[in-house]
């Protein structure tokens, strides 16, 4: 069955440091997200990408964060400067249709530690 | 502002027990709701997804029924095995873009 991937599975990296967080979504999806869950606290949306742009951000997704799919199977969230509080849990999403009729998939996710 | 509250946070319970996870959301203009699974250090895995024009939807031993108007799903686990131990995440998507707002979630226990 095919699924969404996600990689490195640990990263720890240093206050200040840029960080690449690594997706393969499910091929013949059209439609990508990001969310991240602080240990402890719920999951969040951060970006959702279509057609090869930002369609929808949330508060958390500022000018520190972006989003690139830079071939046809990567989708990768790079995180500029990193801070302690962006230490979390990042999970990669995908979906072939609109999520008002379809699901997401879901990554095993990458465990960010911020030092 | 979407908020979304799980009773119970956490639930141990023996092998075979019937369950009623619920879900309260503050925003009864719903596009649809859904039903994760959450493993320890492990993704979401999406059990039922309910559109805002159906009452219920069921996948083997799980039923999700949705109250739009009074802003409530329920997940009725029916046969509890220690496999279905997890947490469980409710997820309602409202708004023009349809992006779900994650419960903190029901931590189950089924114990042999």
């Amino acid at each position: 069955e095919p699924e969404v991937t996600q990689t490195p599975s640990h990263q720890v990296t240093q206050m200040g440091q840029e960080v690449i967080l690594r997706c393969v979504p499910i091929s013949n999806h059209l439609y990508f997200y990001w969310y991240r869950q602080i240990l402890g606290q719920k999951v969040e949306f951060l970006v959702s990408f279509y057609n090869n742009e930002i369609s929808e951000k949330s508060e958390i997704f500022d000018d520190q964060f972006s989003v690139e799919r830079p071939d046809g199977s990567n989708f990768t969230l790079k995180i500029r400067s990193t801070k302690l509080e962006d230490s979390a849990m990042y999970f990669c999403a995908s979906s072939d249709m609109d999520i008002s009729q379809e699901t997401q998939y879901f990554g095993p996710g990458t465990r960010l530690l911020v030092l | 502002k979407q908020e979304v509250t799980q009773i119970p946070a956490a639930l141990s319970v023996p092998e075979g027990e019937n369950l009623v996870l619920n879900c309260s959301f503050t925003d009864s203009a719903i596009y649809n709701l859904q039903w994760f699974r959450q493993d320890p250090g492990k993704g979401l895995t999406s059990l039922l997804l309910i559109q805002s024009s159906q009452r219920e939807q069921t996948s083997g031993r799980l039923n999700a029924s949705l109250d739009k108007s009074s802003g409530r799903s329920t997940l009725y686990i029916a046969a509890s095995q220690p496999g279905d131990s997890a947490t469980y995440l409710c997820a309602p998507a409202s708004g023009g873009s349809y992006i779900p707002t994650f419960g903190r979630g029901t931590s189950l226990i089924v114990h042999p």
